[in-house]
């Protein structure tokens, strides 16, 4: 099946820091990939729509300038956590879809700021 | 408003018995649903899907079905294995090619050996 990869898996950083996380479609092309927040026993909750080529579309109540996502390629998107603070702690997943509709995630970043 | 909903938080169910897992959608515009398995620390992966013009998908021991009247879909798990034990997410897309699925909360399900 189609492979999403994301790195990093672990990231500790200190407050003010920025911290990017890499999301690759390593054997298919994705046009649109997705990012998710999972705070502990709640819902992946969708945070942007990232479209290759073109400005990422924002979930109402994401900072669109706290955090910035860049979809350079065909395969790979990244998401910036900039001037990170404690409560940015959480689990970020990304997503991709193959043509086929089915979405494929990759295996998440775990961030947490001191 | 949380449009797709799990309200069971977690279900302990005996090796080798019948797993259901229960979801619930209010947005009448959903048209594809699946069904996620995710481990601790790691990315949901895909288990099975269904499409509105369906009520039954079979792929192995999985089993989803949707009731569209009810807005209600399941999934069902038999036999259980302790290696199923995980969280389970249902999500829901209105299609379209927008890719945009809402998700559930989860249930956590727990197959006791």
């Amino acid at each position: 099946g189609a492979v999403v990869s994301q790195h990093p898996s672990w990231v500790i950083c200190k407050s003010g820091t920025s911290v990017k996380i890499e999301c690759r479609s390593l054997d298919f092309q994705a046009t649109t990939m997705f990012w998710y927040r999972q705070f502990p026993k709640q819902s992946l909750m969708l945070m942007a729509t990232s479209n290759e080529g073109s400005k990422a579309t924002y979930e109402q109540g994401v900072e669109k300038d706290k955090f910035l996502i860049n979809h350079a390629s065909l395969t790979l998107s990244t998401l910036t956590v900039t001037s990170a603070h404690p409560e940015d702690s959480s689990f970020y997943i990304c997503s991709a879809s193959d043509r086929n509709e089915k979405l494929f995630f990759g295996s998440g970043t775990q961030l947490s700021v001191l | 408003d949380q449009q797709v909903k799990q309200n069971s938080p977690s279900l302990s169910v005996q090796e080798g018995r019948i797993s259901i897992l229960n979801c619930d959608y209010t947005n009448s515009m959903f048209d594809y649903f699946l069904w996620y398995k995710k481990y601790p620390a790691e990315g949901p992966t895909f288990l099975i899907s269904i499409s509105s013009i369906k009520d039954k998908n079979e792929d192995g021991r999985f089993t989803v079905f949707l009731n569209k009247s009810a807005k209600h879909l399941s999934l069902h798990i038999v036999p259980s294995q302790p290696g199923d034990s995980a969280v389970y997410f249902c999500a829901a897309t209105e299609g379209g090619g927008t890719y945009k699925y809402i998700f559930g909360t989860g249930t956590r399900l727990k197959v006791l050996a």
